[in-house]
């Protein structure tokens, strides 16, 4: 049971514009959401956050949105930079647990 | 600051072997995660410390998978017998508490490969 899906396993996106990575989640006592993104041969780097108190957050670039009655976030990243090019993983947690489940990650190409 | 630290890096070994991980956690975080994460996959949470204690142990193959995190810093993780399946990164990553949803910070990961 996939309780966190990423449904789009790559995205390719040209220099200087606009990437949208999606995430959707089927439990609802999920209440603080991350994104992480990983380079090859490196572990996960933490990006950004948001609490399901919240319907947005954003750092820089990167800017997280929430709909809690779709069960689903996005991450936005403007613009997108070359740099950008890695595995974005979104990780769910749950009041009460703050035991992080994971999606299958979103391979994200930036074109130069 | 220093990051998590693991050890070692990739480690081949057949099948039914034993192999050991090392993780050094940030300084002053009181939480330790093992993750594993299988190729094209996720990371799956294997067990979960707070100082020394289990918090969480659930997806954690007992049979042949056990982990220690004594004097509620270092932490190893072993498997015995491996199995083909077993081959994945493993990931250990530290937090400030467990009990707030504070970031997790990784280590590099060790990649085992089960032939």
């Amino acid at each position: 049971d996939q309780q966190v899906k990423q449904n789009s396993p790559s995205l390719s996106v040209q220099e200087g514009r606009i990437s949208i990575l999606n995430c959707d989640y089927t439990n609802s006592m999920f209440d603080y959401f991350l994104w992480y993104k990983k380079y090859p041969a490196e572990g996960p780097t933490f990006l950004i956050s948001i609490s399901s108190i919240k319907d947005k957050n954003e750092d820089g670039r990167f800017t997280v949105f929430l709909n809690k009655s779709a069960k689903h976030l996005s991450l936005h990243i403007v613009p997108s930079q070359p740099g950008d090019s890695a595995v974005y993983f979104c990780a769910a947690s749950g009041s009460g647990t703050y035991k992080y489940i994971f999606g299958t990650g979103t391979r994200l190409k930036v074109l130069a | 600051e220093a990051g998590v630290a693991q050890s070692p890096r990739y480690k081949i070994i057949e099948k039914r072997q034993s192999v050991a991980f090392w993780c050094n956690p940030i300084s002053g975080h009181a939480t330790l995660y093992w993750y594993q994460q299988i190729l094209g996959q996720g990371p799956k949470l294997l067990i979960q410390f707070q100082n020394n204690g289990v918090v969480d142990d659930s997806q954690l193959p007992k049979d042949r998978f056990s982990a220690e995190r004594l004097k509620g810093v270092d932490s190893t993780l072993k498997i015995q017998p491996a199995k083909l399946e077993d081959s994945a990164v493993y990931l250990c990553a530290s937090s400030l508490e467990w009990n707030f949803s504070y970031e997790q910070y990784f280590g590099p990961g060790t990649r085992l490969t089960v032939t």
